[in-house]
């Protein structure tokens, strides 16, 4: 089945930082990657949607200037959480769809800002 | 090993008929499981929460049972409808604690098509 992997799996780093997540689509090409993040005891959430070549689509309330999403290639996305903030502190999780649309989730980033 | 099996991986059934999914993880140590539906193209919407010392929990035609001691849990869909047609998704988390997820597993999810 299709794999979609994540990089790191975990990171640590220092408030003021920036983090840069990978999300990769490993044996099919993913036309539009979305990029969620889950809270301890709440859903996943959407924070934008990203097709290959084009600009992300942000959801409402997800400031665009600090999670920056390039997707550049059919395989590869990724975030980067700018400035990170203790309050950032999350799971953050991709998944890519391929051209039936199917969607694919990469394992997780946990990202602990100190 | 964490893993999160669901079954069966595709499902058909008449509007109105009832249908339950099934979902098998071996995941430790268990915080809780999500069950999300997920229409095509559409990012997963959730359905129910359970954390270990719930063993149902409904959400209008959904109703989801958690049996911690096998390892399973199910999501049943009473009087099924067209709009029912979709991707349920299971997801179990791991952590010692549980205000944080130290671990995310998805299950490869049950598509389900619901014919007229």
């Amino acid at each position: 089945g299709a794999v979609v992997s994540q990089h790191p799996s975990r990171v640590i780093c220092k408030s003021g930082t920036s983090v840069k997540i990978e999300c990769r689509s490993l044996d099919f090409q993913a036309t539009t990657m979305f990029w969620y993040r889950q809270f301890p005891k709440q859903s996943l959430m959407l924070m934008a949607t990203s097709n290959e070549g084009s600009k992300a689509t942000y959801e409402q309330g997800v400031e665009k200037d600090k999670f920056l999403i390039n997707h550049a290639s059919l395989t590869l996305s990724t975030l980067t959480v700018t400035s990170a903030h203790p309050e950032d502190s999350s799971f953050y999780i991709c998944s890519a769809a391929s051209l039936s649309y199917e969607q694919y989730f990469g394992p997780g980033t946990r990202l602990t800002v100190t | 090993k964490n893993q999160v099996e669901q079954s069966p991986q595709s499902l058909i059934i008449l509007e109105g008929k009832n249908c339950t999914l099934q979902c098998n993880y071996t995941v430790s140590p268990f915080s809780n499981l999500r069950w999300y539906k997920q229409d095509t193209g559409r990012g997963p919407v959730s359905l129910t929460i359970m954390t270990f010392s719930e063993n149902t929990k409904s959400n209008g035609r959904y109703t989801a049972t958690l049996d911690a001691d096998t390892k399973q849990s199910s999501l049943h869909i009473t009087a099924s409808q067209l709009s029912d047609s979709a991707s349920y998704i299971c997801v179990v988390s791991a952590s010692w604690d549980l205000n944080r997820d130290d671990k995310i597993i998805f299950g490869k999810g049950t598509r389900l098509h619901i014919l007229p």
